[in-house]
């Protein structure tokens, strides 16, 4: 079956220690993305790539890290840095060749215990 | 800077009954608009999109209305059925080169909670 997968779906995290956050997709899309949501809030853009090997920060970078080594693959790194990373993380992507619509994950649970 | 902004948190419907969900924004390079509706602790899911050529655009129960010179979308759901009720999102994007053939980001709304009552 085509589609983005995201894993794990809930996730535990200590204070100081960075987790990361697996997305994989099989739809040969160019452009991957992640986004937050936090409760009674939109979904905000962290990070997005349109091409392997690069990346660019979207609107709330600040304590996340991303890497884009493979068109499949686009993980999402946690860090320590991030000073209230427990929310909602989705995974997106989409293909440029015509029309915006980009295609989401399940999502992603990160509390910080 | 909120770019995109649903002023209505919620909204409640009898089913059977027309659902109108608004949308307004205010970056005037937004070409290009899109409805995805939301389901707790699942990934958003795309309904429905319109480009900025048009004022119109319809599937199925479906409709969203785009008025540009008032910076306004809206999604009309009619009938509403209970099967409805989620969190739907508006979301708006530009071209970002001179050929118009690559899109940029999309940029959400805060969402509004639809509740459609049996």
């Amino acid at each position: 079956d085509g589609g983005i997968t995201q894993s794990p779906k809930y996730l535990f995290r200590k204070e100081g220690q960075n987790v990361t956050l697996s997305c994989e997709q099989n739809l040969n899309h160019d452009a991957m993305y992640w986004y937050r949501q936090d409760p009674g809030q939109g979904l905000r853009l962290i990070y997005y790539s349109q091409i392997v090997n690069d990346f660019q920060k979207g609107d709330i970078a600040e304590g996340y890290s991303v890497s884009r080594e493979k068109k499949e693959s686009f993980p999402l790194t946690v860090t320590s840095a991030q000073k209230n990373p427990t929310a909602f993380y989705l995974c997106a992507s989409r293909w440029l060749g015509a029309g915006n619509t980009i295609y989401f994950g399940e999502g992603s649970w990160l509390t910080v215990v | 800077d909120q770019q995109v902004k649903q002023n209505s948190p919620s909204l409640s419907v009898q089913e059977g009954r027309i659902s109108i969900l608004n949308c307004d924004y205010t970056n005037s390079m937004f070409d290009y608009f899109l409805w995805y509706k939301k389901y707790p602790a699942e990934g958003p899911t795309f309904l429905i999109s319109i480009s900025s050529i048009k004022d119109k655009n319809e599937d199925g129960r479906f409709t969203v209305f785009l008025n540009k010179s008032a910076k306004h979308l809206s999604l009309h759901i009619v009938p509403s059925q209970p099967g409805d009720s989620a969190v739907y999102f508006c979301a708006a994007s530009h071209k970002t080169n001179a050929g118009g053939t690559s899109y940029g980001k999309l940029t959400f709304g805060q969402g509004t909670i639809l509740t459609v009552h049996p």
